[in-house]
């Protein structure tokens, strides 16, 4: 199973964009890129997917590397309510066998008010 | 849709006693997963069900845990004779064509 970097911890202010990168250069051609997040005494949550195209939705932005090697998860105005553990997590296909998730220890978001 | 329901939430139980945690999950997603977390580490993969067939178990599933899930549809997780490297979030996920869905976990606390 392909495996992704992230930083452990980053800091933001209230309101303002946040930018949470991740490495994944073992990625296969058929790997989807996935965002959850968790809040604390909670399961995670899923933000965000993405194959090669940028992906915007209600939470999130997801920018995907052109060599898909990376990805940057977007919040485009932090609040404290989205101070939380992100993980980024490599996910084949449908038909590509147990379709588990991998975690690592992701990154933990604060955010100051 | 309510979601994927885990019961229950918390769980405090002496050392040596059988545990049993349930899960029900999105009625019409039939694959559903468990996890175990331990604080400060991201959640790790136990085991896995397609409908009422187990596919995969991790070697982290000890022969004192056991899953099952009758009929496809809620699943059972039992550890037996407890140890206090049991104590962790217990986590449920069915799945979707989006993704995963968690429940909120059941705490299991080994004293």
């Amino acid at each position: 199973d392909a495996k992704t970097t992230q930083p452990n911890s980053m800091e933001s202010n209230e309101e303002e964009p946040v930018h949470l990168p991740c490495n994944h250069s073992t990625i296969s051609g058929t790997d989807y890129i996935h965002w959850y997040r968790q809040l604390p005494s909670q399961g995670p949550e899923y933000v965000i997917h993405g194959l090669t195209s940028n992906v915007n939705n209600r939470m999130a932005s997801l920018a995907i590397a052109e060599d898909r090697k990376s990805s940057t998860l977007i919040l485009h105005r932090a609040t404290l309510r989205d101070a939380a553990v992100y993980y980024c997590i490599l996910r084949g296909g449908f038909g590509s066998g147990t379709y588990k998730y991998i975690f690592g220890t992701g990154t933990r978001l604060k955010v100051l008010a | 849709d309510t979601g994927v329901s885990q019961n229950p939430r918390h769980k405090i139980t002496k050392r040596g006693q059988n545990v049993t945690f349930r899960c029900d999950p999105i009625s019409e997603h039939n694959r559903l997963y468990w996890y175990r977390q331990t604080l400060g580490q991201g959640p790790e993969f136990l085991t896995y069900f397609q409908n009422e067939a187990q596919l995969e178990k991790s070697r982290l599933l000890s022969d004192r845990f056991s899953a099952e899930r009758p009929k496809g549809s809620f699943s059972t997780l039992e550890i037996q004779r407890t140890e206090q490297g049991d104590s962790a979030m217990y986590l449920c996920a069915s799945v979707g064509v989006d993704g995963y869905t968690f429940g909120s976990g059941t705490r299991l606390t080994v004293v």
